[in-house]
């Protein structure tokens, strides 16, 4: 069964640093890429950052955060991080992880997290 | 930047009624690269069409994708209870900006 089980969520100062963490677990994890979505309190979906399941780990930022956040991954714990910079109150938001639906390539999300909560406020 | 705009925001309809959501891109998308997700107040999104026509494993038949170039509609033939949600279309894997959500169609019972 795939899981995919988030962490590191919390309550940050604006200007400060958080870091999430995706463990994955049921697929090869190497040939998915990942993706983080986020989704500020009573509104819609925002895509944040992909890492491509090909060899080279590619990446690419949603212009919202670009700078900002540095998505990356751990192959050999299965895991996929966000690292986040220079936080603003407008990042407040449930952070999803999610894998695209299949491997290889970049595809919608079909499998995802339940979610970290970031609060970004002094 | 694509911009993604549902239609409309709010559908209030009945059980057992046909439901039409509408999701209209600033640019034509590329290879059919598109989808549509359902959320439930509280849960995850769950992905239910790729492709624009694809359904997603384990979704019900009465749920269909259309459209093309800007234009493209998710059709509920007949709405079960568990259908109202809020339904985003969603462009992927191509430039600019490789993915794009819509703001989302709530759909209500009447």
């Amino acid at each position: 069964e795939v899981q995919l089980l988030e962490s590191g969520g919390g309550l940050v100062q604006p200007g400060g640093s958080l870091r999430l963490s995706c463990a994955a677990s049921g697929f090869t994890f190497s040939t998915y890429a990942m993706s983080w979505v986020r989704q500020a309190p009573g509104k819609g979906l925002e895509w944040v950052s992909v890492i491509s399941g090909s060899g080279d780990g590619y990446t690419y930022d949603a212009e919202s955060v670009k700078g900002r956040f540095t998505i990356s991954r751990d192959i050999s714990k299965s895991t996929v991080y966000l690292q986040m910079n220079s936080l603003r109150a407008e990042d407040t938001a449930v952070y999803f992880c999610a894998r695209g639906a299949f491997s290889n390539g970049l595809y919608p999300f079909d499998k995802w997290g339940q979610g970290a909560l970031v609060t970004v406020s002094s | 930047e694509m911009v993604l705009t549902q239609s409309p925001g709010t559908l209030a309809l009945s059980p057992g009624e046909r439901a039409t959501l509408s999701c209209r891109a600033s640019q034509t998308i590329a290879k059919n690269y598109f989808a549509w997700y359902q959320q439930k107040p509280g849960q995850t999104p769950r992905l239910l069409i790729y492709g624009v026509s694809s359904r997603a494993p384990g979704v019900p038949d009465r749920f269909s994708g259309s459209g093309s170039g800007t234009d493209f509609t998710l059709t509920i033939s007949r709405l079960e209870p568990e259908d109202f949600a809020v339904y985003y279309c969603q462009r992927y894997g191509s430039s600019p900006g490789l993915y794009t959500f819509g703001q989302g169609t709530k759909l209500e019972i009447k």
